[in-house]
């Protein structure tokens, strides 16, 4: 059974950089038809997309974060992560790392399942 | 971006009933619409794709319909694991977005 799980520190700094890495277990990043995704949610709120990257090093990114977001993966270690540069408050969220399926045969599904269980990082000197 | 509203934003039923979530798009989106589960505390589940595929697994009690702009979800027979919030996402362009939500309390 594929498992996802998020990693890294709980408190950033205002204007550093945020770091996570998602290690995943039961399955393989790399030879798979699969992306792989980050997505995040501020506290009471909803879920807003980050980005997405597949094994071979293909990103795309929400054009809305794209300027500070990056995604890479490393296979060796079965392991994707983000770093979200300049953070402010509003970057304080649950981030979520989760498979990304982008179709299913010729049809575009573009759908997250499974995903990892999440993890809280606040920004806040 | 295409914008998704879903509403209403928070409904209360009980067990047994039916129940129905909408999620409408701010542009066509044909059948690229996905629908998630989550409970607090706890991460999102996919429940249904491409607007009306069952994911593996999920109980045949949850169906969802609709094409265009318009979407629905409906719990047929609403169960006391169904309390959560639901939230509906397009899938037909970059940046992929999601709904508000729709939390399902109790009565």
């Amino acid at each position: 059974q594929l498992q996802l799980q998020e990693s890294g520190p709980g408190l950033v700094k205002p204007s550093e950089t945020l770091s996570l890495t998602c290690s995943v277990s039961g399955g393989s990043i790399s030879r798979s038809t699969y992306y792989w995704g980050w997505i995040r949610q501020p506290p009471g709120k909803g879920l807003e997309w980050i980005g997405s990257i597949y094994d071979s090093g293909s990103t795309y990114y929400n054009p809305f974060l794209k300027s500070r977001v990056t995604i890479s993966v490393d296979t060796s270690k079965n392991q994707f992560s983000l770093n979200l540069s300049s953070v402010t408050a509003a970057d304080t969220a649950v981030y979520y790392c989760a498979r990304h399926l982008l179709a299913a045969g010729t049809q575009v599904v573009n759908w997250f399942d499974p995903w990892g269980q999440g993890t809280l990082v606040t920004v806040s000197s | 971006d295409i914008q998704m509203t879903q509403s209403p934003s928070s409904l209360s039923a009980s067990v047994g009933d039916r129940v129905t979530i909408a999620c409408r798009a701010s542009q066509s989106i044909t059948s690229y619409l996905n629908w998630y589960q989550q409970k607090p505390g706890k991460a999102p589940k996919l429940l249904i794709y491409s607007a009306s595929s069952l994911q593996r697994g999920v109980p045949s009690t949850f169906s969802g319909s609709g094409s265009g702009t318009d979407f629905t979800l409906t719990i047929t027979s609403l169960q006391p694991e169904d309390f959560a919030t639901y939230y509906c996402q397009q899938s037909y362009s970059t940046p992929l977005t999601f709904g508000g939500g729709t939390k399902v309390e109790i009565k």
